[in-house]
């Protein structure tokens, strides 16, 4: 059973568009969550991360909104470039030892020229 | 520059067959992980271990083993290769005690059980 479940499990998007992608987690024990970035033939790299005590975390064209009530976070990349073309796994764990961290099952993006 | 050094990037065995799969990491780190990532399941985790010796079933640990003998060091073991286990495999590091840890991933290897 994914302690963290992630969608979509694939999205297409134009150039200059917005991609959206949705996560949901059940073990209130988790505060903290990163997203991760992986390109093909590349391990995954933490892309952007948020704490639980603030709800919105932005970085350049990267956004992540997180609800605590619902137990939802989602990322936002905004003018989406074909470079951003990656898989993206979002994930949660608690913030002083991850040893528990688990992992979405993966948004495989793609940026349309 | 931190590393997360895999030894292999590609491997074919034969069912049956007993495999190591490597993992070195320069950065001591207490924690290290190996995790199986297939497509639409995402990255699940195999074991960890958060120090020499000491080692935790993740979710998906049956036909798999473990082995950490020195602190830079994380080996998974299949104990008798099953085609079921053909999968890429990523190891990752991170440190404990600090605010916002940050998993830092090796490159995979692409087990092929034939």
């Amino acid at each position: 059973q994914q302690q963290v479940k992630q969608s979509p499990q694939s999205l297409i998007v134009q150039k200059g568009g917005i991609s959206i992608i949705n996560c949901a987690y059940e073990n209130t024990a988790f505060d903290y969550f990163p997203w991760y970035q992986q390109f093909p033939g590349k391990g995954p790299a933490l892309l952007i991360a948020i704490r639980p005590d603030v709800s919105e975390k932005k970085e350049g064209r990267f956004t992540i909104s997180f609800n605590k009530s619902a137990k939802q976070f989602s990322l936002h990349i905004m003018d989406s470039q074909p470079g951003d073309s990656a898989t993206y796994f979002c994930a949660a764990s608690r913030r002083y030892n991850n040893n528990d961290m688990r992992f979405g099952a993966g948004t495989r993006l793609t940026v349309k020229p | 520059d931190v590393k997360v050094t895999q030894s292999s990037r590609y491997l074919v065995k034969r069912t049956g067959e007993k495999v190591f799969l490597e993992c070195v990491q320069d950065m001591d780190h207490e924690n290290m992980f190996w995790y199986r990532q297939d497509p639409g399941l995402g990255l699940r985790l195999i074991y960890f271990s958060y120090d020499v010796k000491m080692k935790e079933k993740g979710d998906i640990p049956e036909g798999y083993s473990v082995s950490r003998e020195k602190k830079e060091r994380f080996s998974l073991i299949l104990e008798s290769a099953s085609t079921n286990q053909t999968s890429m495999y990523l190891c990752a590091s991170s440190l404990t005690g600090t605010v916002n840890t940050e998993a830092f991933f090796g490159q995979g290897t692409r087990l092929t059980v034939v």
